[in-house]
């Protein structure tokens, strides 16, 4: 069945150091692959997304980028600030109706 | 222009009794979807909506029920609440499913806790 796995489960940096978050989907139909970030208490909020004809995409200090070969795809945050302390969710969606959430990745930035 | 509104966004119920939560989407989209975030299993899929619809389902039991009425407003039901149901349930709507790459946008949710 569909299944997007994501690592690490949690992360610690120091302040301007960069993060990488890895994921691994299992459906070779997925086209769209959104990048949520939880705060406590609050919904997930898109930050960036990719689709399947793209192989990297970059905004301000995030960037995600997309290998269809391997089913790969990873959000990277340069300079990351403490603001960036969240909970962080990679996804795909599936044939236009169903998004995959991975497990999540708790992101620690230490000041 | 306002975001998705979920309500109520904090309830206590009795284990048995019935819940029914709501949700609003942006103005315009005419899809809403339902998850349910709990600390062991992440998001998981409930339903998707559109267009007063059910297009999509997740593995849950029948004790969990949605509708979508002509105003693109859903509702979701959960009957006979178990301990198990206590969960943030999140509600995101996006203008159509069909569409490749059609973005999804999330409420603040629903924090049920069932006792």
């Amino acid at each position: 069945g569909e299944n997007v796995e994501q690592h690490p489960s949690t992360l610690s940096v120091q302040e301007g150091d960069s993060a990488v978050i890895k994921c691994t989907y299992s459906d070779s139909a997925s086209n769209y692959f959104p990048w949520y970030k939880q705060e406590l208490g609050k919904g997930p909020q898109l930050i960036i997304d990719i689709r399947s004809n793209v192989g990297e995409k970059k905004d301000q200090r995030i960037a995600v980028t997309l290998n269809k070969t391997a089913k790969h795809f990873s959000l990277h945050i340069t300079e990351t600030q403490p603001e960036d302390s969240a909970v962080y969710f990679c996804a795909a969606r599936v044939g236009g109706f169903k998004t995959i959430f991975g497990a999540g990745t708790r992101l620690f930035v230490k000041a | 222009k306002a975001g998705v509104t979920q309500t109520p966004r904090y309830l206590i119920k009795t284990r048995g009794q019935q819940v029914t939560l709501s949700c609003s989407p942006i103005s315009g989209h005419r899809s809403v979807s339902w998850y349910q975030q709990t600390p062991g299993q992440g998001l998981q899929f409930l339903f998707e909506y559109f267009s007063e619809t059910q297009r999509n389902k997740g593995n849950f039991p029948g004790r969990f029920s949605g509708r979508q009425f002509s105003n693109s407003r859903s509702e979701m039901n959960v009957s006979t609440l178990e301990l198990g149901d206590s969960a943030l349930y999140l509600c995101a709507s996006s203008l159509v499913p069909e569409s490749s790459g059609n973005t999804i946008y999330f409420g603040e949710g629903s924090w049920l806790t069932v006792v």
